[in-house]
């Protein structure tokens, strides 16, 4: 079974923290996302990637970075977590040229205290 | 402002009934994928489109994109509990910046679905 699996479920961290929240693909995707979904705004992408080592960034990606150093695994940094970092957040991948469904993981819910 | 606009965002019917929802864009929509969303949990890929007026169905789900390539819908016959959810839209739209080969997917706000016994 081809998936996308995110390291934690639930997360709770203190404000200032470093948090990293991981992700990893087992279908040879070349493109990975990192989203973050909040009621009533929806899916917004904070960064992906196309290729190992590569990056850009999505519509929001204000305290985030990324770093890829593997094809298969994907990380979101948030370097000082803030409150407004409370979120769910989702990892999906894709082949490259789309053409075919992108596969999301179980999302991890970060709270922020 | 969204790229892609779902309607409506709040959906409630009676089991049984039908139902639809709607996925705007103003611009061409080159593969739209409907997903659905248990509370709390990701994302469960339904169907893809691809080419305009084509139509998928799945179960008692029917998804149509219309021959512009800019709106689509997704049709649930006869609901039941296990329908409900919250369904997303999502698409690749070439924004007219296509780094080698890499589209990003762009979402909908999100159609929360309650089926009333």
């Amino acid at each position: 079974d081809v998936k996308v699996t995110q390291s934690s479920r639930y997360l709770v961290k203190r404000t200032g923290e470093k948090v990293f929240l991981e992700c990893v693909q087992d279908m040879d995707h070349e493109n990975m996302f990192w989203y973050r979904q909040d009621p009533g705004l929806g899916l917004r992408l904070i960064y992906f990637s196309y290729d190992v080592k590569m990056k850009e960034k999505g519509d929001i990606p204000e305290g985030y970075s990324v770093s890829r150093e593997k094809k298969e695994r994907f990380s979101l940094i948030l370097e000082s977590a803030s409150t407004n970092q409370t979120s769910m957040y989702l990892c999906a991948s894709s082949l490259r040229g789309g053409g075919a469904w992108g596969v999301f993981g179980p999302g991890t819910r970060l709270t922020v205290l | 402002s969204q790229e892609l606009e779902q309607s409506p965002q709040s959906l409630i019917v009676q089991e049984g009934k039908n139902l639809t929802i709607n996925c705007t864009s103003s611009k061409t929509l080159y593969g739209l994928y409907w997903y659905k969303q248990k509370y709390g949990e990701g994302l469960i890929f339904l169907m893809m489109l691809q080419k305009g007026g084509e139509e998928k169905s799945h179960e008692k789900i029917t998804a149509k994109l219309d021959e512009k390539k800019q709106q689509s819908s997704l049709h649930i016959t006869a609901s039941q509990p296990s329908h409900a959810g919250i369904y997303l839209c999502g698409a690749d739209i070439l924004s007219g910046r296509i780094i080698q080969g890499a589209q990003k997917l762009v979402f909908g706000q999100g159609t929360r679905l309650t089926i009333n016994p």
